[in-house]
């Protein structure tokens, strides 16, 4: 697609309920990218897929949360017994990355984000 | 020691001055730097790029990027209203490439 594609825009949710996010990279980005961004704060890296490379899950807050990228494109960020603290806006971005051309290859795009609240 | 810190702000000036928005970062051997505006409620938005030391102009916009101080900047010249956001600063960390944000500065430009 033209831009980074995300479901649901909105998602309300009762608190102990699984969701799940849904991100359709730019067609042929290699890297794809989940943040979290809560209320008024910065934005926190949760997990980083490249390719056919183990993804880098360093910064997933818990093990309630999980994400799978099937196929090297559209990946799917689910939350399992969600708590309210998880209330914030998701964000998805790719980016088009090869080995060897680490700069130009970085600029990242972002998702419109699935705004996620836990009530 | 945050792998990318700025300041929060509010950082106000007055439409038509310079806003000088500034950013250090931890990891020496990163290569990529960029400079990314977001609007209350919007998703972030791609200004500038630069991987090299010295300046780099784009209109209005212009990042500077000295690596022997881990430091990167972008300056807005003659400000507007409209560019009243939070500017994020990015980092490629060399090892994984895992881009990292800043906490953002509120830039608020008062006409």
């Amino acid at each position: 697609g033209a831009g980074v594609s995300q479901s649901p825009s909105n998602k309300v949710t009762e608190k102990g309920k699984d969701v799940e996010l849904r991100c359709d990279p730019i067609s042929g980005h290699t890297a794809l990218y989940w943040y979290r961004q809560s209320l008024g704060q910065g934005l926190e890296f949760l997990i980083y897929f490249q390719g056919n490379s183990a993804p880098d899950k360093s910064g997933l807050p818990s093990d309630r949360f999980s994400a799978e990228r099937t196929g090297g494109s559209v990946s799917t960020l689910t939350i399992q017994r969600t708590q309210q603290e998880d209330s914030a806006v998701y964000l998805c971005a790719s980016s088009f990355f090869r080995m060897g051309f680490s700069r130009s290859g970085n600029t990242i795009y972002f998702g419109e984000g699935s705004w996620l609240t836990v009530v | 020691q945050k792998e990318v810190e700025q300041n929060s702000g509010p950082l106000s000036v007055p439409e038509g001055a310079i806003a000088s928005l500034n950013c250090t970062y931890s990891d020496r051997g990163s290569q990529s730097f960029f400079w990314y505006r977001q609007y209350s409620g919007k998703s972030p938005e791609l200004i500038m790029s630069i991987y090299s030391n010295g300046d780099k102009e784009d209109g209005r916009f212009t990042a500077q990027l000295n690596k022997a101080s881990q430091y990167v900047s972008l300056l807005i010249r003659d400000s507007q209203p409209s560019d009243s956001a939070t500017y994020l600063c990015a980092v490629n960390m060399p090892r994984g490439n895992k881009l990292v944000f800043g906490a953002g500065t509120i830039l608020r430009v008062k006409s």
